[in-house]
């Protein structure tokens, strides 16, 4: 399949760890926010996403987090699985009141599930 | 339900030639944006149409155009391609736009400029 960043920041676990992913976002006027999960030759898959009046929002084996203080996110994986393997990306968006859906990604995570 | 379509998977062009990318969203959905993603620029907004009006551009020559249809299927054309337009197109759609209606992405046209 394509690959999708060649030089992406790496994340490796051991199959049933947890895995943390950050993300810094760049604009403070930002309010919605979402993960998405790629895997090689896929399109990006949707994962969990939050709104800026929520710290933390929870989904299956996924908790992202989210600290506008220093614009910072993070997508908790619980047991990881080797099906876990692919790019995450964080993206951002700029709600303006609900008027677009333009997302801002940022440049991805290859997490790599050792068995 | 049948995710987005997009068609075709694979195209190779020559450089000065123009293309033309189809994408059929998930059914109901009204929201469809395109995206470009390449190994150095990452993913990048291309334009967003509703109810087949373009609400928002990114910034992207002139060459990339789309158009949305009353059935909610939208195609975007790149005129005078040149060799940096090699990239995978990425097509979302959603229910609309706002909260609660995430984008959902279809596997791309894979375009090679020679």
């Amino acid at each position: 399949g394509e690959s999708v960043g060649l030089h992406l920041p790496t994340l490796s676990v051991q199959e049933g760890d947890n895995s943390i992913i950050n993300c810094a976002y760049s604009n403070s006027a930002s309010d919605y926010f979402i993960w998405y999960k790629q895997e090689s030759g896929k399109g990006p898959q949707f994962i969990i996403d939050i709104r800026s009046n929520m710290d933390k929002r929870q989904g299956q084996r996924v908790t992202v987090l989210l600290n506008k203080t220093v614009k910072h996110l993070s997508l908790q994986i619980a047991a990881t699985q080797p099906g876990d393997s692919a790019v995450y990306f964080c993206a951002e968006n700029q709600m303006d009141g609900g008027a677009t859906n333009k997302l801002i990604f940022g440049t991805g995570t290859l997490l790599a599930v050792q068995p | 339900k049948a995710g987005v379509t997009q068609t075709p998977r694979y195209l190779i062009k020559t450089r000065g030639q123009q293309v033309t990318l189809s994408c059929s969203p998930i059914s109901g959905h009204r929201s469809v944006s395109w995206y470009q993603q390449t190994p150095g620029q990452g993913l990048q907004f291309l334009f967003e149409y509703f109810s087949e009006t373009q609400r928002n551009k990114g910034n992207f020559p002139g060459r990339f155009s789309g158009r949305q249809f009353s059935n909610s299927r939208s195609e975007m054309n790149v005129s005078t391609l040149e060799l940096g337009d090699s990239a995978l197109y990425l097509c979302a759609s959603s229910l609309a736009t706002g909260y609660n209606s995430p984008l959902h992405f279809g596997n791309g046209t894979r375009l090679t400029v020679t």
